[in-house]
């Protein structure tokens, strides 16, 4: 079974303050996401990898940045966290960049900024 | 540009009613997937079902079933004889296959619809 975890389930920071949450995946898949989850907004996807090193930006990633060094570990920054940050961020890996490919998911961090 | 769209937001059903969760979705591309995700309280989605664009055959998983119809761009799923633990946000989304953006494809994913079933 893959598994995708993720650092914490709820997390509470102040308005300027660095986060970094933190996503593992134990099956070596290629791809890995960041999503935040809003209410009547659906997923929305900030940045994706598909490989060690390398990033994508995807739909909405300003005010957030990315680190992979490893394979299996996808992390994502907010070098200042705001309150319009405050959300549900959801990590994904997926096996390779196929359309086919499900992805799977962690079960998602609750950051509120204050 | 590809789309995905779920009217109803919220659906309340009485257990062992059926309920129908409709997706509609918009894309040139001749060859696409379509999938549903489930969303339970607990906040992990889950993969439900992935469907070609060349595979019109309906699924059936149980209580689960799936109507895929081009003709009308849709892509419903259907719980027969709910059940409490059906309660959930349900995603349909749709990746194309057309030429990728790095190593990825797109998926876009509707705005999710919460089915609460109550007891």
């Amino acid at each position: 079974d893959v598994k995708v975890t993720q650092s914490s389930r709820y997390l509470v920071k102040r308005t300027g303050e660095k986060v970094f949450l933190e996503c593992v995946q134990d099956m070596d898949h290629e791809n890995m996401f960041w999503y935040r989850q809003d209410p009547g907004l659906g997923l929305r996807l900030i940045y994706f990898s598909y490989d060690v090193k390398m990033k994508e930006k995807g739909d909405i990633p300003e005010g957030y940045s990315v680190s992979r060094e490893k394979k299996e570990r996808f992390s994502l920054i907010l070098e200042s966290a705001s309150t319009n940050q405050t959300s549900m961020y959801l990590c994904a890996s997926s096996l390779s960049g196929n359309s086919y490919n499900e992805q799977f998911f962690g079960p998602g961090t609750r950051l509120t900024v204050l | 540009a590809q789309k995905v769209t779920q009217a109803q937001t919220e659906i309340s059903v009485v257990e062992k009613e059926d309920v129908t969760l409709d997706c509609v979705y918009e894309t040139r591309d001749t060859t696409y997937y379509l999938f549903w995700y489930k969303q339970p309280p607990s906040g992990e989605l889950v993969f439900l079902i992935r469907r070609n664009s060349f595979d019109e055959q309906n699924e059936i998983s149980g209580r689960y079933s799936w109507n895929f119809q081009k003709s009308t761009s849709s892509f419903n799923f259907t719980i027969t004889a709910s059940q409490v633990v059906d309660s959930a946000v349900y995603f349909c989304a749709l990746s194309e296959a057309g030429p990728r953006s790095g190593g990825y494809q797109k998926v876009t994913f509707g705005i999710g619809t919460k089915l609460q079933v109550i007891p």
